[in-house]
């Protein structure tokens, strides 16, 4: 079974768009990302939930919203897509603490058009 | 805002070579880990790293954390086709509890080992 699981895989759409990601986690964590890959393949964080609270909110427009209805799920709506929007999304989940592990899910790749 | 430099940012090799990859920051952090990706795929953890002048060793890979805990280093000793990939490090900040994991990464080091 997938430990973290992000539909869609790819994603193309429209400027002007909205779309929403969505990620599952079976591992029983209490605590789920939101990531964003861009073209050089940095790796910055978006959002951080805690137990269905949001605990991280790093700068990011609010054309995104997260929403978690329960503490496996973490689901991304983007309002408005833009050109920039364009990278690969990745989901996360970890134990919460300082040292804990990322497990990824496998990326949504999305292209703004 | 913690930074983490990671070097070198491309790396193409033949098989059979060693390399090292850098990580370095003027911050400390509690731990490290380290990340390979593969194309089309998440990173997938391969070590965390927690206590300054840490060396750890995974098959042909040796993991070092800094005595200062602010630079670590990744060498693969004989490197083969199957390590290419996307090497990440990242950093976490003990916040006395409440960083909920939140990692800096570094911007990844692009391996290619050539047969």
């Amino acid at each position: 079974d997938t430990a973290v699981s992000q539909t869609p895989k790819y994603l193309v759409t429209q400027m002007g768009n909205d779309k929403s990601i969505k990620c599952e986690q079976n591992l029983g964590h209490d605590t789920m990302y939101w990531y964003k890959q861009d073209s050089k393949k940095f790796l910055k964080i978006m959002f951080s939930y805690n137990n269905k609270e949001l605990i991280i909110n790093e700068t990011v427009p609010n054309r995104f919203s997260p929403k978690s209805p329960d503490k496996a799920h973490l689901n991304l709506h983007i309002n408005s897509l833009e050109l920039g929007d364009s990278a690969v999304y990745f989901c996360a989940s970890s134990l919460g603490t300082g040292d804990s592990p990322l497990h990824f899910g496998n990326g949504t790749r999305l292209t703004v058009t | 805002t913690q930074l983490l430099e990671q070097s070198p940012q491309f790396l193409s090799i033949q098989e059979g070579e060693n390399l090292t990859v850098y990580c370095n920051s003027s911050s400390v952090f509690s731990s490290l880990q380290w990340y390979r990706q593969e194309p089309g795929e998440g990173p997938v953890l391969l070590v965390t790293v927690v206590t300054g002048g840490e060396v750890k060793k995974l098959k042909r890979l040796t993991f070092q954390f800094g005595d200062a805990r602010k630079d670590s280093s990744l060498h693969i000793t004989a490197a083969q086709p199957g390590d290419t990939g996307l090497y990440l490090c990242a950093g976490a900040v003990d916040a006395g509890g409440t960083s909920y994991g939140k990692l800096t990464f570094g911007q990844g080091t692009i391996l290619t080992v050539h047969p």
